[in-house]
């Protein structure tokens, strides 16, 4: 079935480690996109991605980096350097803006991140 | 830039009442696409609806129908006789044509009661 898959669904990082968030689309869309979501909270916009090895920061990109080296891949690393860490994470894709129309956005289903 | 306002913040209704989820956008681009989004608990975002700038005319799938003015910049939506299914996290985004990315609304907390 064509979709988004996030891995893991659940994830525990201990204070000082980094951890990798993958994210994975068979859609072919040409745009990738992270959010992270808190309790009762909006979503708010991490990185993006419109095409392979090119990337650009959202709104709260400090703490956070990311690769896009293939266009079905668009990992999320959470470095020790993200202050606030847990939350919940949200991958999407989309056909990207090279298209003459732009359609939805498809999510994961998210990976809930908590530091202990 | 561009802007999504959802003034609800939280909806109560009992189960069978009709319910109005309200959304207000910014933009100064005269191309631009609106969407609905259901958050269930399960966290992830489900797809509802997308509406093309140059298309006003209404929707209805349903007992959701969804209801668009340019020249309020509303984008609302209508969930007619809700059920407890329907309690979840409703989501209003923007993109614009040529845009980078998708603004999303605060989103409203629907919930509904037997």
């Amino acid at each position: 079935d064509g979709g988004i898959t996030q891995s893991p669904k659940y994830l525990f990082r201990k204070e000082g480690q980094n951890v990798t968030l993958s994210c994975e689309q068979n859609l072919n869309h040409d745009a990738m996109y992270w959010y992270r979501q808190d309790p009762g909270q909006g979503l708010r916009l991490i990185y993006y991605s419109q095409i392979v090895n090119d990337f650009q920061k959202g709104d709260i990109a400090e703490g956070y980096s990311v690769s896009r080296e293939k266009k079905e891949s668009f990992p999320l690393t959470v470095t020790s350097a993200q202050k606030n860490p847990t939350a919940f994470y949200l991958c999407a894709s989309s056909i990207g803006q090279g298209h003459p129309i732009n359609t939805e956005a498809f999510f994961g289903q998210g990976t809930r991140l908590t530091v202990v | 830039a561009q802007k999504v306002t959802q003034a609800q913040t939280e909806i109560s209704v009992v189960e069978k009442e009709d319910v109005t989820l309200d959304c207000v956008y910014e933009t100064r681009d005269t191309t631009y696409y609106l969407f609905w989004y259901k958050q269930p608990p399960s966290g992830e975002l489900v797809f509802l609806i997308r509406r093309n700038s140059f298309d006003e005319q209404n929707e209805i799938s349903g007992r959701y129908s969804w209801n668009f003015q340019k020249s309020t910049s509303s984008f609302n939506f209508t969930i007619t006789a809700s059920q407890v299914v329907d309690s979840a996290v409703y989501f209003c985004a923007l993109s614009v044509r040529y845009g980078q990315n998708f603004v999303f609304g605060p989103g409203t907390r629907l919930s509904v009661l037997p």
